[in-house]
């Protein structure tokens, strides 16, 4: 079946460091990938997609790659801030209306300023 | 435009007693999803929904019951709570128009306590 492994953390940054979470997967066909982000006492948001090989997903800062050949989906960012401080999940799901989306454990940030 | 809405925010129950939680969109859309968070495991699906008046189930399923009568709102039953049940429970919702986007848009959470 479908599934995603994400490093654990939690990972501990000081600002304006570089970021990188790794995020693989398993999966049947051609899945899109997604990286949402859950800040403290709030639900998941979309931080970026990518929904075919090759594609770079970005937003805020972040920017992540779906590579087929080495199936991963690893998420980066140049200089972290402290308000980047979160939980981040990667995620797979298919490039239609109806997604049974298959979550990682997700990987906590934190940001020392 | 509210989003993604759910109620209660905390509740904490006995053993034994019962619960609804509620959800409503105001984005009109199609699908709609049920999930559980618990430490270490990331979100598990519980059960969804495709349109008004359908339900199905996702990966954890026993111990809840859905509805959907409406279009708008999805409805989470534990019928008899169990201390396992201690979660925190998010809904979701994602359109069905052709093109999407598709990305599902996330409630704040509901954090349920089961002594």
């Amino acid at each position: 079946g479908n599934s995603v492994t994400q490093m654990e953390g939690p990972v501990t940054l000081s600002e304006e460091a570089f970021l990188t979470i790794n995020c693989t997967y398993t999966a049947t066909g051609y899945p899109s990938l997604f990286w949402y982000v859950q800040y403290p006492g709030e639900g998941l948001q979309l931080l970026l997609k990518a929904t075919k090989a090759d594609d770079k997903g970005s937003n805020k800062g972040f920017e992540a790659t779906y590579r087929k050949e080495t199936t991963s989906f690893h998420l980066e960012k140049g200089s972290v801030q402290v308000s980047d401080s979160a939980v981040y999940f990667c995620a797979l799901g298919r490039n239609t209306g109806f997604q049974k989306l298959v979550f990682g454990t997700g990987t906590r940030l934190l940001v020392s300023p | 435009n509210a989003g993604v809405t759910q109620t209660p925010k905390f509740r904490v129950l006995k053993t034994g007693q019962s619960m609804t939680l509620l959800c409503a969109q105001d984005m009109n859309h199609e699908y709609m999803y049920w999930y559980r968070q618990d430490p270490g495991m990331g979100l598990r699906l519980i059960h969804y929904s495709v349109g008004e008046g359908t339900t199905a189930k996702g990966e954890v399923p026993d111990g809840y019951n859905v509805s959907r009568l409406k279009k708008q709102n999805f409805l989470l039953g534990l019928e008899s709570a169990a201390p396992s049940q201690t979660s925190v429970y998010f809904c979701a919702s994602s359109n069905g128009l052709a093109g999407g986007p598709y990305e599902q848009y996330f409630g704040p959470g509901t954090r349920l306590t089961v002594t």
